[in-house]
This record gives structure tokens, sequence and C-alpha cells, in this order.
């Protein structure tokens, strides 16, 4: 069974940082999609990022980039220049490519300090 | 992107009775999925609501306990019955993109059981 690891439970870093949090994860299929989700205390459950397996370029959206290394089944983000508005829970995410469920972490709830 | 709508968006019940959540989507989808994101913890899939069709429930999750509706294809109820306080959640409705392969959420509803 697919399982997705987030190691770290919460982080903290000043405004204007970087901060990379982690994920792995453990599969053995070789079609798959990973997602960063971002969960503010409004609730709302945002996608920051995705990743596709047979994709060997790392996705970037702005301040945010991941480093998926496939072999070490690893998927992290990287947040630069943080900013208040970064504060939330992050949850890392897996889904098959024939299959639309997600198996979610555990999540890291992520503060940015003034 | 879809747009989706959750109500109501909180509510405060009764040991014993039973709530019915609606989601409502701006563009027609066939996968419509209900999850369970209890306090501080990552989400759980409930069921996966496909038109035309009867729910498919995940291990630990009955119908007669979470009873889903999926009459159209931009549509999905989620009733909570015979609520007790470990029903107390926040509970997310999502649905499939099959061109980009992302979930998108409904900004959740927080059920609080006294």
């Amino acid at each position: 069974a697919q399982t997705v690891t987030q190691s770290q439970p919460e982080m903290s870093v000043q405004e204007a940082e970087t901060v990379t949090l982690s994920c792995t994860y453990d599969t053995s299929e070789s079609n798959y999609y990973l997602f960063w989700y971002k969960q503010p205390p409004s609730r709302q459950m945002i996608l920051v990022i995705r990743q596709e397996a047979y994709k060997q370029q790392n996705a970037t959206e702005n301040r945010f980039s991941v480093n998926f290394q496939k072999a070490a089944k690893s998927f992290s983000l990287k947040i630069s220049d943080s900013q208040l508005g970064d504060t939330a829970m992050y949850f890392c995410a897996f889904m098959e490519d024939s299959n639309y469920q997600l198996i979610w972490g555990a999540g890291t709830k992520l503060i940015i300090k003034p | 992107s879809a747009v989706i709508s959750q109500k109501p968006s909180r509510d405060i019940c009764q040991r014993g009775t039973s709530l019915t959540i609606q989601c409502q989507v701006d563009s027609q989808v066939t996968m419509m999925f209900w999850y369970r994101q209890q306090p501080g913890q990552s989400l759980t899939l409930i069921a996966t609501a496909n038109q035309g069709s009867e729910a498919t429930y995940e291990s630990g999750f009955v119908i007669d306990k979470f009873p889903i509706s999926r009459p159209n294809l931009t549509f999905s109820t989620l009733t909570v019955s015979n609520m007790s306080p470990e029903d107390s959640s926040i509970y997310l409705c999502s649905v499939h993109d099959p061109n980009t392969g992302e979930l998108f959420f409904g900004e959740g509803s927080r059920l609080t059981v006294l």
C-alpha cells in the first residue's frame, strides 16, 4: 500500500527566509502524481504545486518549487522569500495515475514570523 | 478549475441527530469525493460518489452512518447520521479534474456535536 510521510510536524521561519518541507512516499507504481496542498486557518484546501512522476523536471510555481527525487521517493517543497500569508498547514499527497484517490501525509504546520 | 460550494459552513448539533452537507460544483464532474478531517489531523477519505451508481465507501465507513446522494453531475450530499461527539470534524467535498489530475476542494463544513 502507498504511504506518504511528512517528518516535520511543525516548522517556523522568519519572513523572507527560505524554508523546505520534506515528504517521502512509498509506492511500487511507476506512473503517479504528487501534490502539495496548503490549508490556512480558513480551512480551504488549496493546491500549491503538482508533479507528474514521468516528468524529470522539477515543478515550479512562482516562489514555490519542488525537489522531486523519484529513485529516493522524495518530494520536498521549497518556499522562497516566505511571506506571512504562507502560514498554514502543508500536506503532501500522492495519487496513482489510474486511481483518483489521494493518499495524504500527516501535514506540516508552517509558521512565518514577522 | 472547478468552484465548489459547501453548505453549511459550520454547525453545532445535538447527539443523536443527523445533518446533511451539500456540495455544489460549477461544472459537471464525474468523480466526487467526501473527506473527513478530524481536529489536528490529515484528511481521511470517506467515500467516492459517482453519478448514477452507489457510493464506494472506504474501510471504516458505512452507508448507514454516512449515506451519500449523487443525483446529478454537479451536486452531492453527505449525511452524518445519529451523530456522536466523535463525529465532530471538518467534512470536505472534492472533485477530480481528469485533465490535470488535481483535486479541487470545497471550503469544508465544520461540524461540532455536543
